[in-house]
C-alpha cells in the first residue's frame, strides 16, 4: 500500500539551528500539508501547498517557516533559527483531490529543541 | 474559523464493550475525518465521511450534517484498540488543511 514517508524520525538540533524536515507523498496526490503536534496538544495546521506553491498557510506559519518541493519526489519544511517552542512532532500528509479525499500521514519527524 | 469538540477526552472499557466517541464541530464542513494515533505518534486514517454511515470491521462512523456531530463506534472492543481517537474537519476546499479535535484517548482493558 501507497505510504507517506517522512525523514529523519526523530532530530535534535540547537536553538538558532536551521533544520529541514523532508516528506516523500504518495506518488500520485496532488496536494500536501505539514501538521504540527506540540506534545500534550491537538493537531494544527500549518500550510497547504498545491500546484508547487503554497495554497493557505496558518497564523503558526511565519517567516521562519519555508515549504518546497525541489523536485518531483521530495516535500520539505524548513523551519530558521529554532526556537525552543518549535518543539514538537511534524507531520506531513497528502492527499489526491483536497477536499472529500482520504488524508494519508507520513509517521512524524520528533523536532526536539535544545 | 471552526471549532471541533470531542468527547469524552479519555475513556476506560474493558473488552468486548461498545464505545461511543463523539464529535461536534462549530461550521459547516466539506468533510469529516476519524483519525487514529497511537503511541508512537503516527496517525491513520480510518474513515472520512460527507454524510450518512460507514462502517470498516467492528468500527462505524455516522456524520448528522444539520446537527454538525459525528460518532465513532467500536464494537467488541479489544485492547489492540486501545490509542488516541481523533476527528478532524475540512472546511473548505482542501486547501485550508483539517481542524483537529483534541483527541479522545481509549484504553482497553484485557
Amino acid at each position: 500500500e501507497p505510504e507517506v514517508t517522512q525523514t529523519p524520525s526523530h532530530q535534535v538540533t540547537q536553538m538558532g539551528q536551521e533544520v529541514i524536515l523532508r516528506c516523500v507523498p504518495i506518488s500520485n496526490h496532488l496536494y500536501f500539508y505539514w501538521y504540527r503536534q506540540i506534545l500534550g496538544q491537538k493537531v494544527e495546521f500549518l500550510v497547504s501547498f498545491y500546484n508547487n506553491e503554497i495554497s493557505e498557510k496558518s497564523e503558526i506559519f511565519d517567516d521562519q517557516f519555508s515549504v518546497e518541493r525541489p523536485d518531483g519526489s521530495n516535500f520539505t519544511l524548513k523551519i530558521r533559527s529554532t526556537k525552543l517552542e518549535d518543539s514538537a512532532m511534524y507531520f506531513c500528509a497528502s492527499n489526491l483531490q483536497g477536499a472529500i479525499s482520504e488524508a494519508f500521514f507520513g509517521q512524524g519527524t520528533r523536532l526536539t529543541v535544545v | 474559523k471552526n471549532e471541533v469538540e470531542q468527547s469524552p477526552q479519555n475513556l476506560t472499557a474493558q473488552e468486548g464493550e461498545f464505545i461511543t466517541i463523539n464529535c461536534s464541530y462549530s461550521v459547516g464542513i466539506s468533510a469529516l475525518h476519524w483519525l487514529q494515533q497511537h503511541p508512537g505518534g503516527g496517525i491513520v486514517s480510518l474513515f472520512m465521511l460527507s454524510s450518512g454511515k460507514k462502517k470498516h470491521g467492528r468500527l462505524i462512523a455516522t456524520i448528522n450534517i444539520q446537527e454538525k456531530h459525528s460518532s465513532l463506534h467500536i464494537t467488541a472492543s479489544h485492547p489492540r484498540d486501545s490509542a488516541v481517537y481523533i476527528c478532524a474537519a475540512d472546511s473548505g476546499g482542501g486547501a485550508d488543511g483539517l481542524t483537529f479535535g483534541k483527541g479522545t484517548h481509549l484504553i482497553i482493558q484485557p
